[in-house]
Parts: C-alpha cells; sequence; structure tokens
C-alpha cells in the first residue's frame, strides 16, 4: 500500500512569489495534518483535517498561508506571499482518527526561499 | 495543551539497550503518550504509543509511570540504525518539542 505522497519533493523560488503543495493521504485515513519543520527543531503543527474539516488551524499564519481539502481526500498547502523565514520542510502526516491512531508521514517538501 | 520535555542527546553502546525518558507532566487523562523518531532527511517514524499500560512491538517497549507524568522508551538491542532524533509528544497537543538526539555508537 501507498504512503503518504507529497510533491514536489523540493521547490526553490523567491520571496514574494506564491507556492503549492500537494498531499495525498493512506486511503481510508481521515485525520490529516501539515505540519513545518525548520532545521535543527521538531515538527510544529499548522493545521489539521478531520475529512474535509479543519479542526485546528490555531496555529497557521493566515495573512498569508491558506489549505483546503475539498473532497476530504487529497490536501494542498499554500503560501502566498513567500518570505525568507518561510523556507523550511513542510510535512504531511495522516491517521485513521486523531487522538487514538499513529500518524503516517510523506517525506515532505523542502522548501527555499530566496 | 500538554507539553513533553525530553534531554537534548544521548548517547548508547551498539547492542544494549537504550532509555529514552520523557516528561509530560501535564497530560489529560484522555491523552495517548507517542512515540516516533526521525533520521535525516526523512519524515518521523512511529515507533509506538499507549495510555496507561505498559506496550511492546516489534520496535521497542513503552514504560509509563502510574501517575502518567512520564515515561520511558527503550530499544532493547541497539544498533547503528536506531541513530535518530526521538519524538515524544502527546496526543492532544500535537507538540513534538526538539526531542532527543540518539547516538548509537560501535
Amino acid at each position: 500500500e501507498a504512503g503518504v505522497v507529497q510533491s514536489p519533493r523540493y521547490k526553490i523560488i523567491e520571496k514574494k512569489q506564491p507556492v503549492a503543495f500537494w498531499c495525498n493521504p493512506i486511503s481510508g485515513h481521515n485525520t490529516l495534518y501539515w505540519y513545518l519543520q525548520n532545521l535543527g527543531q521538531g515538527p510544529e503543527l499548522l493545521i489539521r483535517y478531520e475529512n474535509e474539516e479543519a479542526v485546528d488551524d490555531s496555529q497557521l499564519p493566515k495573512d498569508r498561508f491558506s489549505a483546503e481539502r475539498l473532497k476530504g481526500v487529497d490536501s494542498t498547502l499554500k503560501i502566498q506571499p513567500a518570505e525568507l523565514g518561510d523556507s523550511a520542510v513542510y510535512l504531511c502526516a495522516s491517521s485513521l482518527q486523531a487522538n487514538r491512531d499513529e500518524q503516517f508521514f510523506g517525506p515532505g517538501t523542502r522548501l527555499t526561499v530566496l | 495543551d500538554a507539553k513533553t520535555t525530553q534531554p537534548p542527546s544521548m548517547d548508547c553502546a551498539e547492542g544494549r539497550a537504550a532509555n529514552l525518558p520523557c516528561n509530560h507532566s501535564t497530560i489529560s487523562g484522555n491523552e495517548y503518550v507517542y512515540w516516533y523518531r526521525q533520521i535525516h532527511s526523512q519524515g518521523p517514524q512511529y515507533i509506538i504509543h499507549g495510555l496507561k499500560n505498559n506496550e511492546t512491538n516489534e520496535m521497542a517497549s513503552l514504560i509509563i509511570t502510574e501517575d502518567r507524568k512520564s515515561s520511558t522508551l527503550i530499544l532493547p538491542h541497539a544498533t547503528l540504525r536506531d541513530t535518530a532524533v526521538y519524538y515524544c509528544i502527546v496526543s492532544l497537543g500535537l507538540r513534538f518539542g526538539a526531542g532527543t538526539r540518539l547516538t548509537v555508537k560501535p
């Protein structure tokens, strides 16, 4: 069975440009997470979806970040406009249910903003 | 949200048991304790989780204190491939922290 798929794996953009990341979770997983990971630090939760509903987006910088999971399956995370400080790895994870089940992580997208 | 505290780094000799502690003194009654590890340039990998009882699987054992304020992950026979950053989190908070960098030495 395929794991969590993320694309692209790497992205280099200039500041003020928009960028989008895509995630396809494991089939049947209702919960989807987006994390940001800076070098040398642990992942930081940006947003959590239960099916198509964003149930925890308190850490998402809403002035420039947006996310959607329209049909409750795959998801897109967007940054517009990107800033130098957004350079990081963006991880997507999924689980059957929140709180009780383990998360399966994708390989991440490494974003470099120049 | 419950927060976890872990030592920043630990060393372990190859073939010996690695015991990684985690403090989660503010954990709520319905929160699970999860352990993940992350090898360089990969996404975190699930290891084990538990609520109040000790747990064991093919990768590790998890010992949770009776008051649930702390836990220990045990890798019974550490190998060089177990060198990684190990994260302890609680389920509702999902705050990973910086984790423990475990180095297994030959």
